[in-house]
């Protein structure tokens, strides 16, 4: 059964330190998203994608933040300066159609901790 | 803006109980409710979802239901298993001012379900 993966599973960085998380979504899905999850805390939306742009973003992503499909199978996550507040949980996640009956399906996530 | 809470925070039962998750949520305006299950360090996984047009859906012991008007679904767990325990998510799609919906799911804190032997 097709999977989103995420790589790496776990990121360790230091302070103001660039990080790229990697996404593959399933092969024919369009519209792509990233969440994070907060250690005991909820999931939160970041972004999502669709058609080569951006088409809603929350608070929480903001100048630091950039996503990327650089090819036909990757989606990516830049921080440029991480925050020890960064350190999340980041999920990222795919869909194929537009319309209510279609779910979202999630990788299993990449930690990151900033040091 | 779109809040989702659900209740209990955390269910401790017997195996073989069946028992019932509520999620609620503020704004009626949805596109549709997913229900995710969550294993400790692990991703999200999928178990339902429900349009805003529909009152229930079904897949092997489990069975959601959604009353938009009231802003309220249910998770029934039938015949409970150890295999069960896991962290239980409600997140909904919420529509914009326009009708429409990029997807932006807006996450409850979940529900810690243990099933003992």
């Amino acid at each position: 059964e097709p999977e989103v993966t995420q790589t790496p599973s776990h990121q360790v960085t230091q302070m103001g330190q660039e990080v790229i998380l990697r996404c593959v979504p399933i092969s024919n899905h369009l519209y792509f998203y990233w969440y994070r999850q907060i250690l005991g805390q909820k999931v939160e939306f970041l972004v999502s994608f669709y058609n080569n742009e951006i088409s809603e973003k929350s608070e929480i992503f903001d100048d630091q933040f950039s996503v990327e499909r650089p090819d036909g199978s990757n989606f990516t996550l830049k921080i440029r300066s991480t925050k020890l507040e960064d350190s999340a949980m980041y999920f990222c996640a795919s869909r194929r159609l537009a319309g209510a009956y279609n779910e979202q399906f999630f990788g299993p996530g990449t930690r990151l901790t900033v040091l | 803006k779109q809040e989702v809470t659900q209740i209990p925070a955390a269910l401790s039962v017997p195996e073989g109980e069946n028992l019932v998750l509520n999620c609620s949520f503020t704004d009626s305006a949805i596109y549709n409710l997913q229900w995710f299950r969550q294993d400790p360090g692990k991703g999200l996984t999928s178990l339902l979802l429900i349009q805003s047009s529909q009152r229930e859906q079904t897949s092997g012991r489990l069975n959601a239901s959604l009353d938009k008007s009231s802003g309220r679904s249910t998770l029934y767990i039938a015949a409970s298993q150890p295999g069960d325990s896991a962290t239980y998510l409600c997140a909904v799609r919420s529509t914009n001012a326009g009708g429409t919906s990029y997807g932006k799911l807006t996450f409850g804190q979940g529900t810690i379900l243990t099933v003992h032997p």
